[in-house]
């Protein structure tokens, strides 16, 4: 089994929609990640989270949100989908201050 | 400002033909450079993690390098199977537990 799941993997919406994207890991990490990938450039990080009572604003997180409700789980919400949120979004584990991250497949948006 | 940057955007190579990936970085006090393998439609597969100027680590027909400004990917020998999109990152000045990444390198190693 994968160390860390993403659901759904594809997702197609439409504008105004609420969308949540969900992340579970079995790494037993205490930090969780959320990044979004578009052609050209490349991964940028959301939001960030070290354990489930600290969550952090990554470099793109205006017309998102954040659930962290247990060490293995870390949600993306969209509170009001739009077109330019139609992007790759890939959640990932870390187990130390600079270790390496470790990424799950990815859910494919659509936002219509 | 603190950038991490990839060059060539894509390499073509023809098998067995060796080449270079780079990446240009101008963090301040580097606490690690990473590179990472992606595959269409998947998640990042970290490869390597390079500490020091000097430093090299190797895996299969990958050699990663690390300067005090940049860092190099060294494929020699490539097969098709080596067909990926190659990041680099690495954490921004002052900061940890995030890392900033490159947009990548698309190689494509044609039989």
């Amino acid at each position: 089994d994968a160390d860390v799941t993403q659901t759904p993997r594809n997702r197609i919406t439409k504008t105004g929609k609420r969308i949540m994207l969900e992340c579970s890991q079995t790494k037993g990490h205490d930090r969780m990640y959320w990044y979004r990938q578009d052609p050209g450039l490349g991964l940028r990080l959301i939001y960030y989270s070290f354990d489930v009572k600290d969550i952090n604003k990554g470099e793109i997180s205006d017309g998102y949100s954040v659930s962290r409700q247990a060490q293995a789980k870390f949600s993306l919400s969209l509170e009001s989908a739009i077109p330019n949120q139609t992007a790759l979004y890939f959640c990932a584990t870390s187990d130390s201050q600079y270790g390496e991250q470790f990424f799950g497949p990815g859910t494919r948006l659509t936002v219509l | 400002e603190d950038q991490v940057t990839q060059s060539p955007e894509a390499l073509r190579l023809q098998e067995g033909e060796s080449s270079s990936l780079n990446c240009s970085y101008t963090v301040s006090g580097l606490r690690g450079l990473f590179w990472y393998r992606q595959d269409p439609g998947k998640g990042p597969e970290f490869l390597f993690t390079l500490y020091s100027a000097g430093e090299e680590k190797e895996k299969e027909r990958l050699k990663a390098t690390l300067t005090k400004k940049e860092s190099f990917l060294h494929i020699t020998a490539p097969k098709p199977e080596d067909s990926a999109t190659y990041l680099c990152a690495a954490p921004p000045s002052g900061a940890t537990n995030k890392l900033i990444f490159g947009t990548g390198t698309l190689l494509a190693v044609q039989p």
